[in-house]
């Protein structure tokens, strides 16, 4: 089955610094979606991106599907964008979402 | 709009006993609903895939006659484990997906905290 890593696992940031996250997929994807897992397990949709890129108040994603890869920017980070962050895909004429390995935010004042 | 809740959010059980879940769409027709189990510190793993009126289909490993997953109606899915043991402790969450409104999406509840003694 598709293979998805996201980069890096664990992030630690300063309330006001901008990171970029990374998802890799191992195969060609029909959608492409993020989501924050807050801190009491609740996900929380940010973006159906499989193509192009969308941007959302602070957040912005980029998804270059023939290259395999979204990239999900956070600006302007405060302590309430700690979580997991996750992409998921779902592939060919399925309806399964495959979830990659999360990264880990904690944003510090 | 799009939002799901679970019923119970935390539960602890017996080991041997059955526990009973509850996905609830609040405000679509969820035309499909998934099953999520996650284990601390790990990304969410798909048990099942329900459509309304029809039977789950279960992913590889996954033992259908332990985790009955029943999708009566267009707003409700349940998953009941059976004769719980210890292992089966994990964060259970489900997703619904409205195929007629936005069919690419699925929207997640807030997860229910198995706990097996």
């Amino acid at each position: 089955g598709i293979q998805v890593e996201q980069s890096p696992p664990d992030l630690i940031l300063q309330e006001g610094a901008n990171s970029t996250l990374r998802c890799n997929f191992s195969d060609s994807v029909n959608n492409l979606q993020w989501f924050h897992q807050n801190p009491w397990g609740q996900l929380i949709n940010l973006f159906y991106i499989p193509s192009g890129t969308k941007q959302n108040g602070r957040l912005s994603a980029t998804t270059v599907a023939t290259e395999r890869y979204s990239l999900l920017y956070i600006s302007s980070s405060q302590t309430t964008d700690s979580g997991v962050y996750f992409c998921a895909v779902i592939t060919g004429g399925g309806n399964k979402l495959t979830f990659g390995t999360g990264t880990q935010l904690k944003v510090e004042l | 709009g799009a939002v799901v809740s679970q019923h119970p959010s935390w539960v602890i059980c017996k080991s041997g006993t059955s526990v009973k879940i509850e996905c609830r769409s609040l405000d679509f027709q969820a035309t499909t609903m998934f099953w999520y189990r996650q284990f601390p510190k790990q990304s969410l793993m798909l048990m099942a895939t329900s459509n309304e009126g029809s039977k789950a289909t279960y992913e590889q490993g996954v033992e259908k006659d332990k985790f009955l997953i029943n999708h009566a109606s267009l707003t409700l899915s349940t998953l009941t484990v059976t004769s719980a043991h210890p292992e089966d402790s994990s964060f259970y969450i489900c997703s619904a997906r409205d195929l007629r409104l936005r069919p690419y999406e699925q929207y997640f509840g807030p997860g229910t905290r198995l706990t097996v003694t």
